[in-house]
């Protein structure tokens, strides 16, 4: 199985804040890449899928990168409403993997 | 607009067995693979099994094999998750997904806790 490693686990950052949360793929999943973001019982929400492309009705503040194996979600400006945790998954073979998530917390 | 219902949760004895359902609507059921999604107290979300549109092509992940069996019915846009020799491990939420981009709609999950 494809190990999907993110990075930091968590974060403390403050409103207008640039957030960077990396994803590191064990073996190359092309693009098949995704980036959730879930809050504290709700189930996850898509934010991006194929690396770069914005699920409808997603802030432009999200944005992805990356290739092969090396990932990232970036949030420009953070809002209060982007505190939550964020998790990466990988959709190139099966079994799906999702990385062990992103806390990002206020500062 | 996408609506999924899982439902068929509960607390369970190890070695007992659940089934779950997933109610969709909003969306043609059966032009999509349907996927569960588990995801355990404290922890990231862990994919469970997928089942194409027309029962053909499944997958399940290593730690269900054997034991769990995915199924559908595009008559009553309803898939299943039959859990048989449940293990502590087991306990989690347990989530239907619609394979759009990626996974683009879940549901509210329902609760399954192992126990003895």
């Amino acid at each position: 199985a494809i190990q999907m490693t993110q990075s930091p686990s968590s974060l403390a950052a403050s409103v207008g804040d640039r957030v960077t949360i990396t994803c590191r793929a064990s073996q190359g999943v092309r693009t098949d890449l995704g980036w959730y973001q879930q809050k504290p019982g709700k189930a996850p929400k898509l934010l991006i899928y194929t690396v770069t492309a914005l699920e409808d009705g997603v802030p432009s503040r999200f944005s992805g990168s990356g290739s092969g194996t090396d990932f990232t979600l970036t949030i420009t400006s953070l809002q209060p409403e982007d505190f939550a945790t964020y998790y990466c998954v990988q959709d190139y073979s099966y079994p799906w993997t999702f990385g062990q998530g992103t806390k990002v917390e206020v500062k | 607009e996408v609506h999924l219902a899982e439902s068929g949760g509960g607390l369970v004895h190890p070695g007992r067995s659940l089934r779950l359902s997933c109610a969709a609507s909003g969306f043609i059921f059966d032009d999509f693979v349907m996927h569960w999604v588990r995801q355990a107290p404290g922890r990231g979300p862990e994919w469970v099994s997928d089942i194409s549109w027309d029962s053909q092509t499944i997958h399940y992940a290593d730690s269900v094999k054997g034991r769990f069996t995915i199924s559908r019915d595009n008559a009553k846009n309803t898939v299943y998750l039959q859990m048989n020799s449940l293990r502590h491990e087991d306990t989690a939420l347990y989530y239907c997904a619609k394979e759009g981009k990626i996974l683009d709609h879940w549901g509210l999950g329902t609760l399954v806790s192992v126990s003895s």
